[in-house]
């Protein structure tokens, strides 16, 4: 089946420094790809839409400048989380449909990268 | 605004079976149905797209009520593994009449499944 990575899988970090976490899908390309937010015993939270090629769509109440986001190609898309507080420390997941493929039917999740700002 | 779960968690003993249900507000396109592991992404289990129901797993399916926006997982004679989180993903229809795919996710349901 189709994967997904995410590079790291864990990351802890001083408060005020910037972070980027990587996605991957590994083989296939995918236009688009969703970036998710999980707290602790909490639901997975759409944070943006990254596409290919061009400026990514963020969801009401998500700074674009906190977490920019870049689809540099294909097959990768990253998350930076930029001046890093505690607050912002959780699992970070992204997913993927295949490029020309129907994005409501089959999504591909990465592994998940914890975030933990000290 | 996200779809509702319900139960918010449920216990059973190996062999039993479990229904969670997940309820929108909103036109949906397809439901997608996923397990959670503490510490781990979540797996996918089962997509129910508008128009029809698909069966993913032999002891688990889902049924999905376009009208009334609810869907259904089904979990029978259920194992020590069907333990975790389940949450509903939904996909709102566009006004094309597909989707773009963005999920919005309930709250969860935690299923503990003991011996």
């Amino acid at each position: 089946g189709a994967v997904v990575s995410q590079h790291p899988s864990w990351v802890i970090c001083k408060s005020g420094t910037s972070v980027k976490i990587e996605c991957r899908s590994l083989d296939f390309q995918a236009t688009t790809m969703f970036w998710y937010r999980q707290f602790p015993k909490k639901s997975l939270m759409l944070m943006a839409t990254s596409n290919e090629g061009s400026k990514a769509t963020y969801e009401q109440g998500v700074e674009k400048d906190k977490f920019l986001i870049n689809h540099a190609s294909l097959t990768l898309s990253t998350l930076t989380v930029t001046s890093a507080h505690p607050e912002d420390s959780s699992f970070y997941i992204c997913s993927a449909p295949p490029a020309g493929g129907r994005p409501w039917e089959t999504q591909y999740f990465g592994p998940g990268t914890r975030l933990l700002v000290l | 605004q996200q779809p509702v779960q319900s139960p918010q968690a449920v216990i059973l003993r190996e062999g039993e079976d479990a229904v969670i249900n997940c309820s929108s507000s909103k036109a949906l396109y397809s439901v997608h149905w996923y397990r959670q592991k503490h510490g781990e992404a979540p797996v996918f289990l089962m997509i129910l797209l508008k128009g029809g129901e698909q069966k993913g797993h032999e002891k688990i399916s889902a049924s999905f009520n376009e009208k009334k926006q609810q869907s259904s997982l089904y979990l029978t004679a259920s194992q020590l593994s069907y333990s975790g989180t389940y949450f509903c993903g939904t996909a709102e229809a566009n006004a094309g009449g597909t989707s773009y795919g963005k999920l919005t996710f309930g709250q969860g349901t935690i299923l503990t499944v003991h011996p």
